[in-house]
């Protein structure tokens, strides 16, 4: 699984658009992408995830570059919930339950 | 659908003792992977049980160790606890445990060794 490299923290006010990067330079062609998020005092929780192309749900937006070197997760208009470590990983085929997690991305909201 | 569940949330034990913790996936769910989160070390991977087997493992000591049963619940335990096994121990369920799709965590079982 690819090396991620994310900001320590990010800061955003309530409502505005927050853009969280990625970087995952040695990512395999088959590797997914994924997000995930922690809440104080809780498991992660899955956000979203994508392979090549960009990805929406009902929580977010992924954006992945066409070299597949880099991601953004898009919180379109963060709200206090949206308080959390955000963690970028990549897994592939031979992963077998691993999840590598970096130190993440502190993202503070403010009212 | 239940979500996955894990038991106890907390526990205290002594120095030298052992500990079993559970967890129970979402139905459907052959594979559990298991997790440690320390502040200084962050989420590091146990292990992974699919179908009864141990598939995968990470880098900590014997001490360590897990087992699935044929219902997919699994349980994991330390013995010979130290106090760095201080930590929150996370169990992790999906399908088939590929690729790192479809991902469900459990809120975890704090442990706290004195």
């Amino acid at each position: 699984d690819a090396k991620t490299t994310q900001p320590n923290s990010m800061e955003s006010n309530e409502e505005e658009p927050v853009h969280l990067p990625c970087n995952h330079s040695t990512i395999s062609g088959t590797d997914y992408i994924h997000w995930y998020r922690q809440l104080p005092s809780q498991g992660p929780e899955y956000v979203i995830h994508g392979l090549t192309s960009n990805v929406n749900n009902r929580m977010a937006s992924l954006a992945i570059a066409e070299d597949r070197k880099s991601s953004t997760l898009i919180l379109h208009r963060a709200t206090l919930r949206d308080a959390a470590v955000y963690y970028c990983i990549t897994a592939g085929g031979t992963s077998y339950g691993k999840l590598t997690f970096g130190q993440g991305t502190i993202l503070t909201v403010h009212p | 659908k239940a979500g996955v569940t894990q038991t106890p949330r907390y526990l205290i034990k002594t120095r030298g003792q052992q500990v079993t913790l559970s967890c129970s996936p979402i139905s459907g769910h052959r594979s559990v992977s298991w997790y440690q989160q320390t502040p200084g070390q962050g989420l590091q991977f146990l292990f992974e049980y699919f179908s009864e087997t141990q598939r995968n493992k990470g880098n900590f000591p014997g001490r360590f160790s897990g087992r699935q049963f044929s219902n997919s619940r699994s349980e994991m335990n330390v013995s010979t606890l130290e106090l760095g096994d201080s930590a929150l121990y996370l169990c992790a369920s999906s399908l088939e445990g590929d690729r790192g799709l479809g991902y469900t965590f459990g809120s975890g079982t704090r442990l706290t060794v004195v």
